[in-house]
């Protein structure tokens, strides 16, 4: 089944840019949707169809998608950006959605 | 405002059996596909399922460890998902989040807040 990697663990400090990476076989010839799940909460739907903002979700937040990887970018990160992000993609192979395994952003 | 809230969850032995229901409100639930998503303890997500709206067939499809065991139903009449488990294992243990299913090119756009199913002996 398709596979998403992404790396356990980013750090960055305030204000800088965070990027967050998810990888997988021709991943640009699917739509991938990042979620950010905060301490003990349910996750939220942050990045969807690559590069699309969900209303009340802010500009800081993009992606993008191409190749074999597709990247979360944080812009002027904040404390409460702190937080495990997910890629997603919708294996049609399978007809399963798949995440990847995470990646824990630390503001330091 | 879309609401979903997921109830249900509790302490069952292995090899018992559980029902979780999703209760939605502040959308059409009718047209809505619905998928299930858990997360282990200290681990990340993992999507069950999902169940498409009746209008487009009803079909439900399952990741592979739940096959077999774990049936998603709906009942648009009372606006509500469920996921009935069976022939629980102790890797079943997991809080388990409902969401609208957008499909392909949109994701998992709502979340409940999820229900905590603990298999133990």
């Amino acid at each position: 089944s398709y596979v998403l990697t992404q790396p356990p663990s980013v750090s960055v400090a305030p204000g800088k840019t965070a990027s967050i990476t998810c990888g997988g076989n021709n991943i640009g010839t699917k739509s991938v949707h990042w979620y950010q799940q905060k301490s003990g909460q349910a996750p939220v739907l942050v990045i969807y169809y690559d590069s699309d903002r969900p209303s009340g979700i802010p500009e800081r937040f993009s992606g993008s998608n191409s190749g074999n990887t597709a990247t979360l970018t944080i812009s002027r990160v904040e404390a409460g950006d702190e937080a495990d992000y997910y890629c997603q993609v919708w294996d049609s192979s399978n007809d399963h959605w798949v995440f990847g395994g995470g990646t824990k952003l630390t503001v330091l | 405002e879309v609401q979903l809230v997921e109830s249900g969850g509790g302490l069952v032995k292995p090899g018992g059996s559980l029902r979780l229901s999703c209760a939605a409100s502040g959308f059409t639930f009718s047209n809505a596909w619905m998928s299930w998503v858990r997360q282990a303890p200290g681990t990340g997500l993992e999507w069950v399922g999902r169940i498409e709206s009746e209008t487009d067939g009803g079909t439900t499809d399952y990741t592979a460890p739940v096959k077999g065991r774990f049936i998603i139903s709906r009942d648009d009449s009372v606006s509500t998902l469920y996921l009935q488990m069976s022939s629980l294992k102790t890797e079943d243990t997991a809080v388990y989040y409902c969401a609208t299913d957008g499909g392909s090119d949109s994701g998992l756009v709502n979340w409940g807040q999820g229900t905590l199913v603990t298999v133990s002996s």
